[in-house]
């Protein structure tokens, strides 16, 4: 099974700041992953698609890269409706797996 | 308007048995994967059930293998999630989700709004 390590699993950041948050794939996954965003009593909503598209309708200050293994959802510049939890989740192959989460918050 | 709503949650005893369902409208049902996600009390998202536009390719993680069966009725743009066996570990709210159609690199582009399942005695 493919194991997605996903860091931190929470921060805490000023409004402006920007943030970055990571998953890394034990196999390759080539950039069959997503980026969700997840607010408290809410489903996920997807983010960003194939690692590095945005969703339609989500800001411009998100954005997905890929280095090697290493799979980055950055905010360039947060902002407090960003408070939330994001999680990635492979999709190369089943078992899907998700990262373990990290809850977002602003100082 | 694409829309998933999940129904039949509920608390159960441990060993019991629990079936969800999940009505979708909005787009043309049989041609995607359907999925089933779910999220335990302050924890982190779980695939639990994939299946394939006709039905006859289903998908399951270990943890829910041999107890959960994922099936769908394409006629009634239904998806179903019949849980046997149900642990204490199995409580989590349970989403329906749209998986893909196999062409585009939208995956897991519509969720339901969930359905608690709560395994207790």
């Amino acid at each position: 099974d493919i194991q997605m390590t996903q860091s931190p699993s929470s921060m805490s950041a000023s409004l402006g700041d920007r943030v970055t948050i990571t998953c890394q794939a034990s196999q390759d996954i080539g950039n069959n992953l997503i980026w969700f965003q997840q607010k408290p009593g809410k489903s996920p909503r997807p983010m960003i698609y194939y690692a590095t598209n945005l969703a339609n309708g989500v800001p411009s200050r998100f954005s997905g890269s890929r280095s090697g293994s290493d799979y980055s959802l950055t905010i360039s510049s947060l902002e407090s409706e960003d408070m939330a939890d994001y999680h990635c989740l492979q999709y190369k192959q089943y078992p899907l797996t998700f990262g373990s989460g990290t809850k977002l918050e602003i100082k | 308007e694409v829309q998933l709503v999940e129904s039949g949650g509920g608390l159960v005893q441990p060993g019991r048995s629990l079936k969800l369902s999940c009505a979708a409208s909005g787009f043309t049902f049989s041609n995607y994967y359907m999925a089933w996600v779910r999220q335990a009390p302050k924890k982190g998202l779980e695939w639990v059930a994939t299946i394939s536009t006709s039905g006859s390719r289903t998908y399951y993680p270990d943890s829910v293998k041999g107890r959960f069966t994922i099936s769908r009725d394409n006629a009634k743009s239904s998806l179903y999630l019949q849980m046997n066996s149900l642990k204490s570990e199995d409580t989590a709210t349970y989403y329906c989700a749209r998986e893909g159609d196999g062409y585009n690199p939208y995956y897991f582009d519509y969720w339901g709004q969930g359905v608690m399942v709560t395994v207790s005695s």
